[in-house]
Order: structure tokens, then C-alpha cells, then sequence
């Protein structure tokens, strides 16, 4: 089955700095790649995702980009705010509907004032 | 903005007692998960949900735990006979669009 490795798994940034995460995945036949925010005991919430047929997506200061050849995939956060401050989770899945995600560990990112 | 819903919020119970935790989700759309996420660690499938059936369940979901979707907004987990390492956060999700939502979760813990 699909295997997620996700590092660093803390990160600290000065506010204003950018901030990468990255994860890999092990299943050649993912194609769905979403990232979750998680605040502290609360739900986490898709902020972005990323399919197979294209390497880059960008929504305000978040990107992600996928290698597919080399099975990763990474999120990218510029000028970074105290409210980002969260973890972050990637996940791959199948764009079949109904299939499970496969979440990574987890990245604790601090955006230091 | 709909959201899926879940309740309780908290759960607490001794082991060995039955416990359903309930999730409303969005109202249009078909597939629907459990997750679970013991306090520190990832996001762990539990039972995926189609047409009035278990489509996937992994390894953690044995034959204590069921899912029912007993009319049309609930959809419920029960864990049958709890035991201490049941003790986590579950959430529900829901999809559309290939694109999972999840609820705010049920913290269960099992003394």
C-alpha cells in the first residue's frame, strides 16, 4: 500500500521568512496530493491540493509543487505569519472518489514573531 | 459555508462499554470516512462508506467497530467493547469532488 514520509517534522521561521515542507510518497498510481492545516484541537482543513497532471499550483502565499518521476511532493509558504503557525500534513490518495487518504506525520511549523 | 458536524465533542467511558459517535455530513455529498488520530501522532484511515456500504476498512477497523448510515444526515461509529488504546481523536470526513472535509472530531477516552 501507499507509504507518506513527510520532514522536516518541526519547523521554525522568523515571520516574513518562507517556509517548505516536504513529503514522498511510494505508490506510482497516486494522483491526489492535499494538505491539511491543523490548529491546535481543532479540524484539519484543505488548503490546498495538487493533481498529477500538473507540476505547480499556487493560491495566494501557498504552492505546491510534484516530481512526479521522483514521487514527492512539497508545500511552499511565503512571507510567513504568526497565524500559520500550525501543523501541516500532506496526503496522498487515487482520484477515483472514495479512496482513503494516506496522511504523513505531520510538520509542527512555528512562525516566530 | 456547510461543515461536517460531529457529536460529542468529548467522550469519556470505561473499557469494555460500547460507545457511537455521530457525524452529520454535508448534506450533498456521497462518500464518507472515519479517521482516527491518537494525540501526537498522524491522521489514520479507519472505514470508507458508499451507497449504504463499507467500501474499505483497513486494519485498525476489526470486528469491534461498525459503521451505519441509520437515515439520511447520520452517519455513526461504534466501537462495541472499548479498550484503553481506543483512546483518540476520531474524525468524520465527507467528499465531493475528490476533495475530503472533515468534522471537528469526537476526543474518546477510554479509562
Amino acid at each position: 500500500g501507499e507509504n507518506v514520509e513527510q520532514h522536516p517534522s518541526t519547523l521554525s521561521v522568523q515571520e516574513g521568512d518562507s517556509a517548505v515542507i516536504k513529503c514522498t510518497y511510494s505508490d506510482s498510481a497516486s494522483n491526489y496530493f492535499p494538505w491539511y492545516k491543523q490548529e491546535l484541537g481543532k479540524r484539519p482543513q484543505l488548503i490546498i491540493d495538487i493533481r498529477s497532471n500538473v507540476g505547480e499550483k499556487k493560491d495566494q502565499r501557498i504552492a505546491v509543487t510534484l516530481n512526479k518521476t521522483a514521487k514527492h511532493f512539497s508545500l511552499h509558504i511565503t512571507e510567513t505569519q504568526p497565524e500559520d503557525s500550525a501543523v501541516y500534513f500532506c496526503a496522498a490518495s487515487h482520484l477515483s472518489g472514495n479512496t482513503p487518504l494516506v496522511f504523513g506525520k505531520g510538520t509542527r511549523l512555528s512562525v516566530i514573531a | 459555508e456547510p461543515e461536517v458536524t460531529q457529536t460529542p465533542s468529548h467522550q469519556v467511558t470505561q473499557m469494555g462499554q460500547e460507545v457511537i459517535l455521530r457525524c452529520v455530513p454535508i448534506s450533498n455529498h456521497l462518500y464518507f470516512y472515519w479517521y482516527r488520530q491518537i494525540l501526537g501522532q498522524k491522521v489514520e484511515f479507519l472505514v470508507s462508506f458508499y451507497n449504504n456500504e463499507i467500501s474499505e476498512k483497513s486494519e485498525i477497523f476489526d470486528d469491534q467497530f461498525s459503521v451505519e448510515r441509520p437515515d439520511g444526515s447520520n452517519f455513526t461509529l461504534k466501537i462495541r467493547s472499548t479498550k484503553l488504546e481506543d483512546s483518540a481523536m476520531y474524525f468524520c470526513a465527507s467528499e465531493s469532488l475528490y476533495e475530503q472535509y472533515f468534522g471537528p472530531g469526537t476526543r474518546l477516552t477510554v479509562t
